[in-house]
C-alpha cells in the first residue's frame, strides 16, 4: 500500500529555532508538492519540484524557508528562523500526472 | 488569476442528500477534482471529472459540471456521519502537465445523526 510518509507528525518549538520536516514521496512519482494549512488561510501551495527540480516557491516566505529534494525519494521544508506565525498543519503531498495528488499526513509545528 | 470559491458550510442530517458546491475562474482546466479530508489526515483524491463532461456518477457521489457557468457540484446520496469532513474543489486550469491545483478552501460537512 503506497503512501507518502512524513516526519515529525508533530513538532513543538520554540520560536527562533530551527525546524526540519521530512516528506517521503511515492515511489516512482515525479512531482512532490509543500502545502501549508492553517484556519485563518486555508491550503496554501508553498513550493513544487518536478523530477527533483523546483518549479515553483513564490508561495514560501524566502527569507526563512527553504525546501530541497536532496534525492528522489525525500523532500525537506526547513524553517530558520521559525515565527509563532508559522504554526500550522504541513503537508507534503506527491503525484505522477497531472492533478491526481496522493498527500501525507501532515506535520503538525507549533511554535511557542 | 485562477480562482476557487466554495461555501465554507453546510450540515445535513444523515440519510439526506448532501450538494456541495464550487465556482471557478479559469476556463482552460482541463480537469476539477473533488478532495475530502478526515479530521487529522490530509487530502484524499475523491472524485474527478474532465471538463468536456457534464456529468459523473460514482455510487453515492455524482459530480455536475456547468462549464458555461464554471460551477462545478458534488451530491452524496444518503449522507452518513462517516462523509462528515471537508470537502475541497481543485482546478488544474492552465498549469500545462506540472500538476499543479489550485483549491478551494474547503467545505466543512457537518452530518448530523
Amino acid at each position: 500500500d503506497a503512501r507518502v510518509t512524513q516526519t515529525p507528525r508533530h513538532k513543538v518549538t520554540e520560536m527562533g529555532q530551527e525546524v526540519t520536516m521530512r516528506c517521503q514521496p511515492i515511489l516512482g512519482h515525479n512531482t512532490v508538492f509543500w502545502y501549508r494549512q492553517t484556519m485563518m488561510q486555508g491550503l496554501e501551495l508553498l513550493a513544487y519540484f518536478r523530477n527533483r527540480a523546483p518549479l515553483d516557491d513564490s508561495g514560501m516566505p524566502k527569507d526563512r524557508f527553504s525546501a530541497e529534494m536532496p534525492d528522489a525519494t525525500l523532500a525537506t521544508l526547513k524553517i530558520q528562523p521559525s515565527e509563532p506565525r508559522d504554526s500550522a498543519v504541513y503537508f507534503c503531498a506527491s503525484g505522477l500526472r497531472a492533478g491526481e495528488q496522493f498527500f501525507g499526513p501532515g506535520t503538525r509545528l507549533t511554535v511557542l | 488569476g485562477e480562482d476557487v470559491e466554495q461555501s465554507l458550510f453546510l450540515s445535513v442530517r444523515e440519510g439526506d442528500s448532501s450538494v456541495i458546491n464550487c465556482t471557478y475562474t479559469d476556463s482552460s482546466s482541463t480537469y476539477l477534482y473533488w478532495y475530502k479530508q478526515e479530521p487529522g489526515a490530509g487530502l484524499q483524491l475523491l472524485t474527478y471529472i474532465f471538463s468536456n463532461m457534464d456529468m459523473k456518477q460514482d455510487q453515492r457521489l455524482t459530480v455536475l459540471l456547468n462549464k458555461k457557468d464554471k460551477h462545478l457540484s458534488l451530491r452524496i446520496a444518503d449522507t452518513q456521519t462517516g462523509d462528515s469532513a471537508i470537502y475541497f474543489c481543485a482546478e488544474n486550469g492552465g498549469s500545462g502537465n506540472t500538476g499543479k491545483l489550485i483549491f478551494g478552501q474547503g467545505t466543512t460537512l457537518q452530518v448530523k445523526p
